[in-house]
This record gives structure tokens, C-alpha cells and sequence, in this order.
């Protein structure tokens, strides 16, 4: 079935770095481009990155601009997130998502995250 | 960044209600809009897609509709399970894809 698991959180100290995994299953990875949304404790949902299906084009919220990085390994059916000098407020549950994208032939589309995973909760502390 | 009003952002209602939860675009997303539900440290889900699409396997108690700058997610007929965190998202600019601040629906 289709499944996409997060690993790689932790507890690391304000200014390291951290490498987040998302592991896709059951469906043709390189179709799709991917996502991470956030979520820090108590507080609503946050977009952070989207890298295309390639990998070729990737895109940041300015709250993580110069500090993440998102890339994938197709042959590995893997997305990752490269989180670096982390801060308190980066504290979060981290999710990856499967972005559905259907494109008509007069230029409309539809698109929504149509599979999550499970999230990686990063905990920055001191 | 195309920030999104969501109202109200606490709801509680009765079993076999009719709820209603709004969101307002800062600007036109034709219907570029999706609709999740997410319940205590659970992933977000999705129920709505291009603002009135019924995702597969939802119940059709739920319903989208809107254009524009203008969106509601209606639940006909509340049942227990529907206790949750709803969000709005946008996705009309392929270079960000941001949600509503949520609503919660508490059950009575």
C-alpha cells in the first residue's frame, strides 16, 4: 500500500544539524513531487519545502530560506531534509508528503497532499 | 505568501449538527484550495481538494465549496469522530503552499 515514513528527529542543541529522511512505498516515487510541513507543539500546520520530482527544483518558506535544504535519491524512493543551524522555534513534528498534481489540457489543475507520514518530532534544546 | 483567514477558530457543536468553517484567501486562488482534518498526534488527512473535490474514502457528510477569495468546509450531520483540527491550504503559487491557522471542533 501507499506509505511514506519520516525518520531522523532528535534532540540536538541550538546551531547543529540534523538530516530527516522520508521513505516512500507503494507508489512510482519519481512521479511525484514531495513535500515537508512542520508542525510545532500546540500550533497549526507550516509549509517548509517541496522539491520537484527530479529534484531539479526545490522551493523554501522564507522561515527556513538558507538554512534547509531538500533533495531526493529516486533510486532510493527517498526524500531528505537537511535542517541546519537549528533553532528553539525549529522544534516540531516534520512531515513529508506526497504531492498530487493533475494537470487538464486548458491549463487548469488540481493538486493537494494526498499521503503524509507519520512525522519525526526535532526537539532544539540546550 | 498568500495568507489565509481561517473563522472560527474554535467551534464546538452537537452530534447530527450542521458545522460550517470559512476561509478567506488575502488574495484570488481561483480554487486552488484544499481542505484536512487532523486529530491529536495524528498526520493531517485530506478531505477536500480544488475547494469541493470529496477526496476518496471520505464520508460525504463533508462538503467544499468556493471561488476566488471566499471558502467553507460544511460537515452535515456531525458524528463523534469528526472532533478534530481542521486547516485550509492554498495551492495556487507553486513556490508556497500555506495553510490556515486551523479550527478546532470539539464534540458536545
Amino acid at each position: 500500500q501507499v506509505q511514506i515514513v519520516e525518520s531522523g528527529g532528535g534532540v540536538v542543541q541550538p546551531g547543529t544539524s540534523l538530516r530527516l529522511s522520508c521513505a516512500a512505498s507503494g507508489f512510482t516515487f519519481s512521479s511525484y513531487a514531495m513535500h515537508w510541513v512542520r508542525q510545532a507543539p500546540g500550533k497549526g500546520l507550516e509549509w517548509v519545502a517541496v522539491v520537484s520530482f527530479d529534484g531539479k527544483n526545490n522551493f523554501y518558506a522564507d522561515s527556513v530560506k538558507g538554512r534547509f535544504t531538500v533533495s531526493r535519491d529516486n533510486s532510493k524512493n527517498a526524500v531528505y531534509l537537511h535542517v541546519n543551524s537549528l533553532r528553539p522555534e525549529d522544534t516540531a513534528v516534520y512531515y513529508c508528503a506526497r504531492f498530487e498534481f493533475r494537470s487538464h489540457k486548458d491549463n487548469s489543475y488540481q493538486a493537494a497532499f494526498d499521503v503524509w507520514g507519520q512525522g519525526t518530532l526535532v526537539t532544539v534544546s540546550s | 505568501d498568500i495568507p489565509l483567514i481561517q473563522s472560527p477558530s474554535f467551534l464546538s457543536a452537537s452530534v447530527g449538527d450542521r458545522v460550517t468553517i470559512t476561509c478567506r484567501a488575502s488574495q484570488g486562488i481561483s480554487t486552488h484550495l484544499a481542505w484536512y482534518q487532523q486529530k491529536p498526534g495524528k498526520a493531517p488527512e485530506l478531505l477536500i481538494y480544488e475547494a469541493s473535490a470529496l477526496q476518496g474514502g471520505v464520508p460525504s457528510r463533508f462538503s467544499g465549496s468556493g471561488s476566488g477569495t471566499d471558502f467553507t468546509l460544511t460537515i452535515s450531520g456531525l458524528q463523534p469522530e469528526d472532533s478534530a483540527t481542521y486547516y485550509c491550504q492554498q495551492l495556487s503559487n507553486y513556490r508556497v503552499y500555506n495553510f490556515g491557522q486551523g479550527t478546532k471542533l470539539e464534540i458536545k
